[in-house]
């Protein structure tokens, strides 16, 4: 079946990269994506990347997705306190009518 | 543009009894998603609609259900509650179901007690 997997904690020292790893399963995925969710809050869309893509910048944030492995990597250069959240990594399964979410990685910035 | 509001922002609920939770989509937004948080399950698919019919559903008993209004505002209901129903209910819009585009509520923190 459809399944996500992440870490479930990272720390790390503000000014370093923070690396949070995900793979996933079903390789029909069309997208995979990147959520922040802060305390008592939503979840906020950081990035997403195309399927048949292998990398996306987007200001401090990089994806990495390897298809072979069905491996999702999120990379967080200098990493900032306003960082610290629940990262959730998600892909669209293979109807693409539901996002289909790792149980999220909880990101700990210490300065 | 608002973004996506969710009412009552907390809930405190009996066992047994039924709670209605509303969502008010992005203005010009047709589609609206629900899902439930737990610490347990994490994040899991309800329901869908989009222009006031379901299109899609996950797996939840037939005690949660929805609807949608002409003006794209979303209701879903609990009947009969149980303690396992506690958790934070995200309402996601998005203009036509495309889940690049889709746009997240804070949340109504449900207690069952």
């Amino acid at each position: 079946g459809e399944d996500v997997e992440q870490s479930l904690f990272l720390s790390v020292r503000e000014g370093d990269s923070s690396v949070i790893n995900c793979t996933y399963t079903d390789s029909s995925s069309t997208y995979l994506y990147w959520y922040k969710q802060e305390p008592g809050a939503g979840l906020q869309l950081l990035t997403y990347i195309f399927s048949n893509m292998d990398m996306k910048q987007d200001q401090r944030l990089t994806v990495l997705l390897n298809k072979k492995d069905k491996h999702l990597s999120l990379r967080i250069a200098d990493t900032q306190t306003g960082d610290s959240a629940i990262y959730f990594c998600a892909e669209s399964g293979q109807a693409g009518t539901a996002l289909i979410f790792g149980k999220g990685t909880t990101l700990s910035v210490s300065s | 543009k608002a973004g996506v509001t969710q009412t009552p922002r907390y809930l405190i609920k009996t066992r047994g009894q039924q709670v209605t939770l509303s969502c008010s989509p992005i203005s010009g937004h047709r589609s609206v998603s629900w899902y439930q948080q737990t610490p347990g399950q994490g994040l899991q698919f309800l329901f869908e609609y989009f222009s006031e019919t379901q299109r899609n559903k996950g797996n939840f008993p037939g005690r949660f259900s929805g609807r949608q209004f002409s003006n794209s505002r979303s209701e879903m209901n609990v009947s009969t509650l149980e303690l396992g129903d506690s958790a934070l209910y995200l309402c996601a819009s998005s203009p036509s179901g495309s889940l690049y585009e889709q746009y997240f509520g804070p949340g109504t923190r449900l207690t069952v007690t």
